[in-house]
This record gives structure tokens, sequence and C-alpha cells, in this order.
């Protein structure tokens, strides 16, 4: 079964410093990669899509990428207490897969 | 502006009585998805449709069913809700297969 792990957490980090959430996936056929931010008894929001290797940078988030060792991280700088939420990672190779999320809390 | 709606937000339904979550997209995308997501779980596909075209999930119990009558709406019937189908009901939208997913902001379902 092809599948997509993430450490549940939760991470816990100050305000201010540098989050770092891993995702790593199963399947090499898995072409498109994406990170989801959800709130407690919310619905899943987009944040960052990756498709292929290397950097790519959004305001605060950097996601990254690397097919050869199947791994796929998200870079939260400057936290905020407002990021706290849950991170899904999600894989679209034969199929859509998602982890079943990091729970990051950014303490004042 | 261009979104994922869904209706009803709360619904509550009695053991083994039908009930209907709707979904509606004015992104205009192909393809449709219905999640199901319990608590502190991953959202779990139940089925997409690409255009017209409906793939179901090996897993998905007979109890689920949907309908796509046009681009913009999509159904799930929950023929016989049981206990364990008490869950947050997630519709999404993408452009195409393999792109990003756009979700709406949910159906939370209560079966007594």
């Amino acid at each position: 079964q092809k599948e997509v792990e993430q450490n549940s957490g939760p991470l816990s980090v100050p305000e201010g410093a540098i989050a770092s959430l891993n995702c790593t996936y199963s399947d090499r056929g898995s072409q498109s990669f994406f990170w989801y931010r959800q709130y407690s008894g919310k619905s899943p929001e987009l944040i960052m899509s990756i498709y292929s290797n290397g950097d790519k940078e959004d305001g605060r988030f950097t996601a990254q990428l690397n097919k050869a060792s199947q791994y796929v991280s998200l870079l939260i700088r400057d936290s905020q207490p407002s990021d706290s939420a849950t991170y899904l990672c999600e894989s679209s190779g034969d199929k859509l897969t998602f982890g079943t999320g990091t729970r990051l809390a950014v303490r004042p | 502006d261009a979104m994922v709606i869904q209706n009803p937000r709360y619904q509550v339904t009695q053991f083994g009585k039908p009930v209907t979550l709707s979904c509606s997209q004015t992104l205009n995308h192909n393809v449709m998805y219905w999640y199901q997501q319990k608590s502190s779980q991953a959202p779990k596909l139940l089925f997409h449709y690409y255009d017209k075209d409906f793939n179901n999930e090996a897993d998905t119990p007979d109890n689920f069913q949907s309908r796509r009558p046009n681009t913009s709406f999509c159904f799930l019937d929950i023929r016989s809700p049981g206990l364990g189908d008490a869950a947050m009901y997630l519709c999404a939208t993408s452009r195409d297969q393999g792109y990003e997913q756009y979700f709406g902001p949910g159906t939370r379902l209560t079966v007594t």
C-alpha cells in the first residue's frame, strides 16, 4: 500500500523560530506534492505545491522536494502563534494520498 | 470570489435515515472529490469525478453513493447511516488530476 508518513507531533516551537515539517512517501511514481494547513474543526487550506526537485519559496514558507530520497519538507520562517495548526502532506501518484498530519504549536 | 460551497454545514440524521450532502463550485474545475475525515485522522478519499467519469475507492462502502449532475454540483448520498459514519465530510475540487485541491468548509454529520 502506497503511504505518506508524517510525524504526528506535536512539534512545539517558540514564536519567531523556524518550524520544520517533514514527510516521506513510498510511491516512486508520485509527481506532485502539496502541503495543506488545517485548523481544528476547519477544512484543509492549500499552503504550497511542489512538482520538481529543489526548493520553492512563498513568503514565510519554503517547500523542499527530494525525489531520490522520497522526501518532502515544509519550512515556516518567523513562526507565529497563528501558524499553530495541523499540516497535511499529500502526494499525487497513481492516487492521491494524505499523510496523517503534523500538529504544530507555536508558543508566544 | 471563486469558491467551493458545501451545504448544510451541520447535519443531524437518525440511524438508518438516508441523508444527502451537497457541494457546488464556481471554479469550473474538472475534478470533484469527496472525503471523510474523523477526529485526529487524515482525510480519507471516498470517490472522485473526473468530469462525468466516476472513480470509486476500493474500500468505500456501498452505503456511500455520489452524483454529479453537472460541472458545478456534486452530491454525497449516505443510504443508511450508521453511528460510525459520523464525521466531517469534505468536498474538494482541482482543475485536473495531479493538481492542487481546493476544499469546501465541510459538512459535519452527526448520527443519532
